[in-house]
């Protein structure tokens, strides 16, 4: 079984330019996560998609973080405008469904460099 | 609000040598636990959760934790580390009432010396 794929693997912005990250779930996994994970720090979840609809999104800096699940499969993440405080590895994790019951499989990561 | 503490940052043990990981989480109900490993470059992989009943949990790669509910506490335990066993831990505590929800402890990195 193939696990989350994400890319890209490493990214190296300047403040104030714009980045995407993409994930691809497991197939079949109905629930999606982005987590950020500063250095030093455990991962702190950003949003939760279940389908193509949002159950979480609290902790999402909605002025310059945004992210889209349109076919219910794979998302993109998004950050315009990076700031220095963006830097860090970005998760996406799928589980099955939506309880905290159901293990979440991540992904490699994609660690975000901004200068 | 829940939270979850790792007491320690980095923790150096010798191969064979037996491990343990502390970790103490607030919540005010029965938390769902759980015990995720980070290698290098790597996502992260789950050891093994805890939800209810034996409050002893079994885990991948011969990880076994310990639920204490009046301690707070769900440490990490392993007889004899291996060397391929250095990596970063984190542990993490769910509310069953917010979806899939996790929150992470900041991790403790582990080393293992030969």
């Amino acid at each position: 079984e193939a696990g989350v794929a994400q890319s890209p693997r490493y990214k190296i912005i300047e403040k104030r330019q714009s980045v995407a990250f993409w994930c691809n779930p497991i197939s079949g996994h109905a629930t999606l996560y982005w987590y950020q994970q500063i250095l030093g720090q455990g991962p702190k979840l950003l949003i939760q998609f279940q389908n193509n609809g949002v159950v979480d999104d609290s902790q999402l800096p909605k002025d310059r973080f945004s992210a889209e699940r349109l076919k219910g499969v794979d998302s993109t993440l998004k950050i315009q405008p990076a700031k220095l405080e963006d830097s860090a590895v970005y998760l996406c994790a799928s589980s099955g469904a939506g309880s905290v019951a159901d293990t979440q499989y991540f992904g490699p990561g994609t660690r975000l460099t901004v200068l | 609000a829940q939270s979850v503490t790792q007491p320690d940052i980095h923790i150096t043990v010798s191969e064979g040598a037996s491990l343990e990981l502390r970790c103490n989480y607030s919540y005010g109900a029965t938390p769902y636990l759980f015990w995720y490993v980070q290698s290098p470059g790597q996502g992260l992989q789950l050891l093994l959760k805890y939800f209810s009943g034996d409050t002893l949990v079994q885990g991948i790669k011969g990880f076994e934790a310990e639920f204490k509910r009046s301690q707070s506490s769900f440490n990490l335990r392993k007889p004899s580390v291996h060397w391929s066993d250095a990596a970063e831990y984190f542990c993490a505590v769910g509310a069953g009432n917010q979806g899939g929800k996790l929150i992470f402890g900041q991790g403790t990195e582990l080393s293992v010396k030969p």
